[in-house]
């Protein structure tokens, strides 16, 4: 257990479906990331928030909507996804500000399959 | 735009067998780089290097950094087969909260 959580751990939806995957840390860090991991690609970066504060949008399309309502939690609002969204949702939360030693801890993701 | 390369991506060895992985970047204004081991989902935590040349170790396993030749690699010895796991590579800059990966290496220790 890493100290961040997330929810739910599997989900199927329509293309013409909204939900919403949540994260949660338990470890008061200031940081928290989602990241898109597909079969046979590297980690990507969707957003990364800071205080709270959205400081990185990765070119995400608008179908995915991120909110973090306070820094122990995360979510990712997902509507009209395509096929090719199908993945691992990473959620990852760490202390510190840019440029500070201090690295990431990981959820144990939400496995998303959009038919 | 910062880059993460890792090689091999795929490596089977035998229980007891030497590993070790490279992984070479380029990232502007390096900060760190680190270390992961992803079994299942979550990628956990092994190690943070940010100086060249001081090797950091944890029981079996072990990282050095050359930061002149761009490169770190990771030594598994005496491999298990609970060693069995993606290894990720990430760096990191000082501008922003970003973490740039690498592929992995898929690694099965075969019994």
């Amino acid at each position: 257990e890493t100290g961040v959580t997330q929810t739910p751990r599997h989900l199927v939806m329509g293309m013409t479906n909204k939900k919403s995957l949540k994260c949660e840390q338990h470890l008061g860090h200031n940081a928290m990331y989602w990241y898109k991991q597909s079969a046979k690609k590297p980690l990507e970066l969707m957003f990364v928030y800071s205080l709270e504060e959205r400081v990185e949008n990765n070119s995400v399309p608008s179908r995915f909507s991120p909110e973090c309502p306070n820094s122990s939690h995360l979510f990712l609002h997902l509507h009209t996804l395509q096929p090719e969204d199908s993945a691992l949702y990473l959620c990852a939360s760490r202390h510190g500000l840019a440029g500070d030693y201090n690295e990431q801890f990981f959820g144990p993701g939400t496995r998303l399959t959009v038919l | 735009e910062d880059k993460v390369v890792q090689s091999p991506l795929s490596l089977v060895v035998h229980e007891g067998d030497t590993v070790t992985l490279n992984c070479s970047y380029e990232v502007t204004n390096f900060r760190s780089l680190l270390w992961y081991k992803q079994e299942k989902k979550a990628p956990t935590f092994l190690f943070m290097l940010t100086s060249s040349g001081i090797e950091k170790k944890s029981g079996r396993l072990s990282s050095i950094l050359d930061k002149k030749e761009l490169f770190s690699i990771l030594n598994i010895t005496a491999t298990q087969t609970g060693d069995s796991a993606v290894y990720l590579c990430a760096v990191g800059n000082n501008y922003g909260q970003n973490f740039v990966f690498g592929p992995g290496t898929r690694l099965s220790v075969l019994p």
